[in-house]
């Protein structure tokens, strides 16, 4: 079993919608959480952290930790074509990031 | 600009060569990262150096091979020995104390 398990998709939703993306996770020790957004063909690049619980809210993102169930989303709001990518969730222990654990990521589609 | 530059963009290799990925950074980090990415599978590390003339394998390292003779520089070598090395590698760097991995744009690897 993987440490980090993510929701594979592909997910496609019309513009403007809702968006979801879910991580689970197996190692409670894990104490930075990350989304990192992956356009098709190019390296991640960091959208969200978190330490610990609790929410934060950047723009029309929302990333939500919860230690207690080994859960994190990232919610988009308002959803743009722009959107399109590959979300990937992170983990770590500390602050190394490039030792993070990385989940599978989701496609999403955003169509107009 | 400061960045990450990976080159080539594209690589070719036949079976049975060595090929080396170029990976240069002017971000002043410190630590350097490869990842192996396979289709619709997360970042799985191959080797990471903290400090110049000083690295260590990661998860994936059998086949690999990596130098760091500058805190610019990581290149990375796949060999014959790779049974499998048709992929997407990503080269990032980090700076101590923070939780963003900075990615370059990758270089895609095929087996002719």
């Amino acid at each position: 079993q993987k440490e980090v398990e993510q929701d594979p998709g592909p997910l496609s939703v019309p513009e403007g919608a809702i968006v979801s993306l879910n991580c689970t996770y197996s190692n409670s020790a894990f104490q930075y959480f990350m989304w990192y957004r992956q356009y098709s063909r190019k390296g991640p690049e960091l959208l969200m952290y978190t330490y610990s619980s609790g929410n934060k809210e950047d723009g029309r993102f929302t990333a939500q930790v919860d230690k207690s169930s080994k859960y994190i989303s990232l919610f988009i709001r308002d959803s743009q074509p722009s959107d399109s990518a590959t979300y990937l969730c992170a983990m770590s222990f500390n602050t190394n990031a490039g030792k993070s654990t990385f989940g599978d990521g989701t496609t999403l589609t955003v169509k107009p | 600009d400061g960045g990450i530059t990976q080159s080539p963009k594209y690589l070719f290799r036949k079976e049975g060569q060595n090929v080396t990925l170029s990976c240069e950074q002017n971000l002043n980090h410190d630590a350097m990262y490869w990842y192996r990415q396979d289709p619709g599978q997360g970042l799985r590390l191959i080797y990471y150096s903290q400090i110049v003339n000083d690295f260590q394998k990661g998860d994936i390292a059998e086949g690999y091979s990596v130098s760091r003779e500058k805190k610019e520089s990581f290149p990375l070598t796949v060999t014959s020995a790779q049974k499998n090395p048709t992929a997407f590698y990503l080269c990032a760097s980090t700076t101590q104390g923070t939780t963003e991995a900075f990615f370059g744009q990758g270089t895609r690897l095929t087996v002719v």
